[in-house]
């Protein structure tokens, strides 16, 4: 099946500083979304993003399906930033479409 | 909208017996999910359905059961509880299939201990 890989696992930030999360994919996929889990256990909905790039104030990502790769980008950090961010994706396998999940990247940005 | 819904959100079985975790969506989903999340852990799909009388199975299914008489339901169940079903279990619904519009919608969860 389609392997899914974010790095980094783990992540500690000074509030006010940028980073970059990455989603690495094994195979073709239809379609790739971002979310983030906060602290409750809440998942919230970042990015629908196949292909390209989009943007959302503080967070933008990019999806380049050719290579296999998406990248969340943070800027400015914030303290609610903190969380586990999750890459999924939705192929076509035995079975139909299914959805997998990436183990995730914990952020936790300082004060 | 409500969105998506999970009924309970807390509960402690003990070993052997069952329950069903209840997931109703009012947005007109075609394709409904249930998923579980360990401790630390990424989610992993149990059931999904693509429409109503239609389920198969995902990554873990062993140990649940699911159906989908309406558009608007589907509850997870579980006949015989065990310790390895302490998780958190997420019910999530899309539109359609890939090739349409596909943003997940989640449910807030339920916290399930076995013990």
């Amino acid at each position: 099946g389609i392997q899914v890989e974010q790095s980094p696992p783990d992540l500690i930030l000074q509030e006010g500083a940028n980073s970059t999360l990455r989603c690495n994919f094994s195979d073709s996929v239809n379609n790739l979304q971002w979310f983030h889990q906060n602290p409750w256990g809440q998942l919230i909905n970042l990015f629908y993003i196949p292909s390209g790039t989009k943007q959302n104030g503080r967070l933008s990502a990019t999806t380049v399906a050719t290579e296999r790769y998406s990248l969340l980008y943070i800027s400015s950090s914030q303290t609610t930033d903190s969380g586990v961010y999750f890459c999924a994706v939705t192929a076509l396998l035995t079975g139909g479409f299914k959805t997998i999940f990436g183990a995730g990247t914990r952020l936790f940005v300082k004060a | 909208n409500a969105g998506v819904t999970q009924t309970p959100k807390f509960r402690i079985l003990k070993i052997g017996q069952s329950m069903t975790l209840q997931c109703t969506q009012d947005m007109n989903h075609n394709y409904m999910y249930w998923y579980r999340q360990d401790p630390g852990m990424g989610l992993k799909l149990i059931y999904y359905s693509v429409g109503a009388g239609i389920t198969d199975k995902g990554e873990v299914p062993n140990g649940y059961n699911v159906s989908r008489s309406t558009t608007e339901d589907f509850p997870l169940r579980l006949e015989l509880a065990a310790p390895s079903q302490t998780s958190v279990y997420f019910c999530a619904s899309t539109h359609g299939a890939s090739d349409y519009y596909n943003e997940q919608f989640f449910g807030p969860g339920t916290r399930l201990t076995v013990l």
